[in-house]
């Protein structure tokens, strides 16, 4: 069956450090793969796209790697800061080009000040 | 600038109720979608629609209709409310191009009592 997996436990990280967040699919071919952030009581607020054929996307102080051979799109948030405690999805298209997202379970950031 | 809009935000219903929840946006967007949200299960897919007049089943579908009569509104109607529908209901919309993100709502939290 498809799956898209994000690691169940909160990410604790101590301000400035680097936070890295994985996401691994099974019996997905995508052609892209999208990064959100959710706070809670609100709706993903969409961060990035990688397409299946850039191996890193960069905005600001995230970072995004996707490599379709592992499975696998690695997120990271540079220089972290409190803000930037949040849950934060992977999502990607299980129709192939119909525009239909499946997302995965969440991974929460905390940033200790 | 609202973006996607979505009423109520809390609602209690009793077994066997019924109720419309409300979506809108303001973008053009041809793809508008309904996600339910679960503790600890991420966002599944109710129901997708790729334009006026066109709406198709997503992953849980069961125990809810909805309807495109216009661009800009996507409501979903649960008829006869149960407790297993109890959840965060978010609403979306895209361009519809291939490499765009999702807008979401934000959010309606339903409890079926």
């Amino acid at each position: 069956s498809q799956k898209i997996e994000q690691n169940s436990e909160a990410l604790n990280i101590q301000e400035g450090k680097t936070a890295t967040l994985t996401c691994n699919y099974t019996n997905y071919s995508p052609a892209y793969l999208q990064w959100y952030r959710q706070d809670p009581g609100r709706g993903p607020v969409f961060l990035l796209l990688i397409r299946e054929n850039e191996k890193e996307k960069r905005k600001e102080r995230l970072k995004v790697t996707f490599d379709t051979t592992l499975k696998q799109s690695l997120f990271h948030i540079t220089a972290s800061q409190p803000a930037d405690s949040a849950t934060y999805l992977c999502a990607l298209d299980p129709s192939y080009g119909n525009n239909r997202l499946a997302f995965g379970k969440g991974n929460q950031v905390v940033v200790i000040p | 600038n609202a973006g996607v809009t979505q009423t109520p935000k809390f609602r209690i219903l009793k077994i066997g109720q019924s109720m419309t929840l409300q979506c809108t946006q303001d973008m053009n967007h041809n793809y508008m979608y309904w996600y339910r949200q679960d503790p600890g299960m991420g966002l599944k897919l109710i129901y997708y629609s790729v334009g006026a007049g066109i709406t198709d089943k997503g992953e849980v579908p069961n125990g809810y209709n909805v309807s495109r009569s216009t661009t800009e509104d996507f409501p979903l109607r649960l008829e006869l409310a149960a407790p297993s529908q109890t959840s965060v209901y978010f609403c979306a919309s895209s361009s519809g191009g291939r490499y765009n993100g999702y807008t979401f709502g934000s959010g309606t939290r339903l409890t079926v009592v």
